[in-house]
C-alpha cells in the first residue's frame, strides 16, 4: 500500500524562488528519503534524514523530519530552472537488510519558471 | 560507465504478446528491484532480490516472472501482455552496509501495450 503523500502534487515558482514540499507516511520508518526525477529519466537519490534526525542540509536542500506528525518537507533554496523534475519521498520501513525496498509517494511536480 | 542499465528503453507491442526486460548493475550490489510507474508517477516495488534470491514478491500477477542469472542481473519476462501493463518499469539496485536502501535506479523501460 501507499506510504507517502506528497503536497503539492504541482508546484510552479520563479527562478531564485525557494519551492517547498511536504511529505506524509503512515508507519514507523527508519529513514526517510527523497529522490528527484528528470522527465523520461530514472530516480536520483538527493538526501536520506533518519528517524532520529530532526533535521538535514545538503546544497541548496534542506529537509525536515517530524517523527511525531509522521511528515517530512523538502526545501530547494534559490530554484534554478534546472531544478525542473518530479519529486518523491520514500520510507524505509524495513526489518533491515535492504530486501524490503522503499516504498514511494507520489511525487511533487516542480516547475521553475526562467 | 552506467551504473545501473536497462534494456530496451522503450518497447511497443501488442496485447498477449510476450516480452523481456533486461537489467544489469555493475555496482557490485546484492540486492535489485523491479519497480512499476503508472501513468500518474505512483511508484510500486513489484520484486526484490537478494544475491539471486526471490525475497519480495508484491501482488503481481504470475505473468510476470523475474529472473536472476547472477547478482548483477535481474529480468523481467511479462506473459500475455495487457492493456494495463503499460508502464515505465525501473530496475534499481541497493548497496546494503551503511548506504542500505539508497537505491540506484536505471532510467527506465516504457511499455506500450495496445
Amino acid at each position: 500500500s501507499q506510504q507517502g503523500e506528497e503536497d503539492p502534487q504541482a508546484l510552479s515558482i520563479q527562478e531564485g524562488e525557494n519551492a517547498t514540499m511536504n511529505c506524509s507516511y503512515k508507519t514507523s520508518i527508519n529513514n526517510l528519503q527523497w529522490y528527484r526525477q528528470n522527465s523520461g529519466r530514472g530516480l536520483v537519490h538527493l538526501i536520506l534524514i533518519r528517524s532520529n534526525e530532526r533535521e538535514k542540509h545538503s546544497g541548496r536542500l534542506r529537509v525536515t523530519l517530524d517523527t511525531s506528525k509522521k511528515s517530512s518537507s523538502l526545501l530547494i533554496t534559490a530554484s534554478r530552472a534546472a531544478d525542473t523534475a518530479s519529486y518523491f519521498c520514500a520510507t524505509d520501513a524495513g526489518s533491515g537488510g535492504g530486501a524490503d525496498g522503499l516504498t514511494f509517494g507520489k511525487g511533487t511536480h516542480l516547475i521553475i519558471q526562467p | 560507465d552506467t551504473a545501473v542499465s536497462q534494456t530496451p528503453k522503450y518497447l511497443v507491442t501488442q496485447m498477449g504478446n510476450d516480452k523481456s526486460i533486461k537489467c544489469e548493475q555493475n555496482l557490485g550490489h546484492d540486492t535489485m528491484y523491479w519497480y512499476k510507474q503508472d501513468s500518474k508517477k505512483f511508484l510500486k516495488i513489484m520484486f526484490s532480490y537478494n544475491n539471486k534470491e526471490l525475497i519480495i514478491n508484491e501482488t503481481v500477477p504470475n505473468r510476470f516472472s523475474p529472473k536472476s542469472p547472477d547478482k548483477a542481473h535481474l529480468n523481467l519476462h511479462i506473459n500475455s501482455l495487457e492493456l494495463g501493463d503499460s508502464a515505465v518499469y525501473f530496475c534499481a539496485s541497493n548497496p546494503g552496509g551503511v548506504w542500505a536502501n539508497v537505491l540506484t535506479f536505471g532510467a527506465g523501460s516504457r511499455l506500450t501495450v495496445l
